[in-house]
C-alpha cells in the first residue's frame, strides 16, 4: 500500500519560517494537498493541487512538490497556527493521509 | 455555503453494525466526491471510502470488507456501514466533500462536516 511520511512534530519561533515536509513514492507526479487540524476541530484544507491556497488561506501558506517530497511552508509563522498538519494524495484511486505533524510555535 | 453534517448513534457494541449518515445541504450535486474518513482518538486521520455523484464507490483495502457506501439523493444523504464492528472502530467519523472538473483536477477536500463521535463499548 501508499504510505506518506511526515515528521511526527516541527517547531518553529514566532515570525520565523516553518517548514512540514511529506515523502512518498513518486509523490510530485501526484498532485499534493495538507490539511490544518486544532484540538477539537475538524481538518481545514490550507492547499490543493500542491500549491494553490483556498479562499481564506493567508498567503504566509504555501506549498511545493517535486520527486518524492511535498512540502508546506508557513512563512512569519504565528501563534495560531499552531496545529497538526496533515498531507494528502489520491494513489491507485484511494485517498492517503500522511501520518501528521504536530506544529509547535514557541 | 454547502455544510455537511454527520449524525448516528453514538455508542456501540463489538459485532454490531455501525451506521452513519451525512447530510449534504444543497444536495449532492454532480462532479463531487464524497468520502468518509475517520479518526481515532489521539490518531491521524484515516480513510474509508468515497461515493462519487454517479454512484461509483471505492473503499480503503483495509476496511473493503466490511464497508458499504451508498447515497439517498432525494434526501441529499450518503450513508455508511461498518459490520462486526470492534474497540478499534472507535473514533470521530467525518465526512467530507470534493470536487473533480471536467477535466479530472481535484480540488481538495475542502468542505467538512463537524465529526460524529462514535465509540465501541461492551
Amino acid at each position: 500500500s501508499y504510505e506518506l511520511t511526515q515528521p511526527p512534530s516541527v517547531s518553529v519561533s514566532p515570525g520565523q519560517t516553518a517548514t512540514i515536509t511529506c515523502s512518498g513514492d513518486k509523490l510530485g507526479s501526484k498532485y499534493a494537498c495538507w490539511f490544518q487540524q486544532k484540538p477539537g476541530q475538524s481538518p481545514v484544507l490550507v492547499m490543493f493541487q500542491d500549491n494553490k491556497r483556498p479562499s481564506g488561506i493567508p498567503e504566509r501558506f504555501s506549498g511545493s512538490n517535486s520527486g518524492s517530497t511535498a512540502t508546506l511552508t508557513i512563512s512569519g509563522t504565528q501563534a495560531m497556527d499552531e496545529a497538526d498538519y496533515y498531507c494528502q494524495a489520491w494513489h491507485s484511486d484511494n485517498v492517503v493521509f500522511g501520518g501528521g505533524t504536530k506544529l509547535t510555535v514557541l | 455555503q454547502v455544510q455537511l453534517q454527520e449524525s448516528g448513534p453514538g455508542l456501540l457494541k463489538p459485532s454490531e453494525t455501525l451506521s452513519l449518515t451525512c447530510t449534504v445541504s444543497g444536495g449532492f450535486t454532480s462532479n463531487h466526491y464524497l468520502n468518509w474518513i475517520r479518526q481515532s482518538p489521539g490518531k491521524g486521520l484515516e480513510w474509508i471510502g468515497y461515493i462519487y455523484y454517479s454512484g461509483r464507490t471505492n473503499y480503503n483495502p483495509s476496511l473493503q470488507s466490511r464497508v458499504t457506501i451508498s447515497v439517498d439523493r432525494s434526501k441529499g444523504q450518503v450513508s455508511l456501514k461498518v459490520t462486526s464492528v470492534t474497540s478499534a472502530d472507535t473514533a470521530v467519523y467525518y465526512c467530507a466533500r470534493e470536487f473533480e472538473d471536467n477535466n479530472t483536477y481535484l480540488y481538495g477536500l475542502d468542505v467538512w462536516g463537524r465529526g460524529t463521535t462514535v465509540t465501541v463499548s461492551s
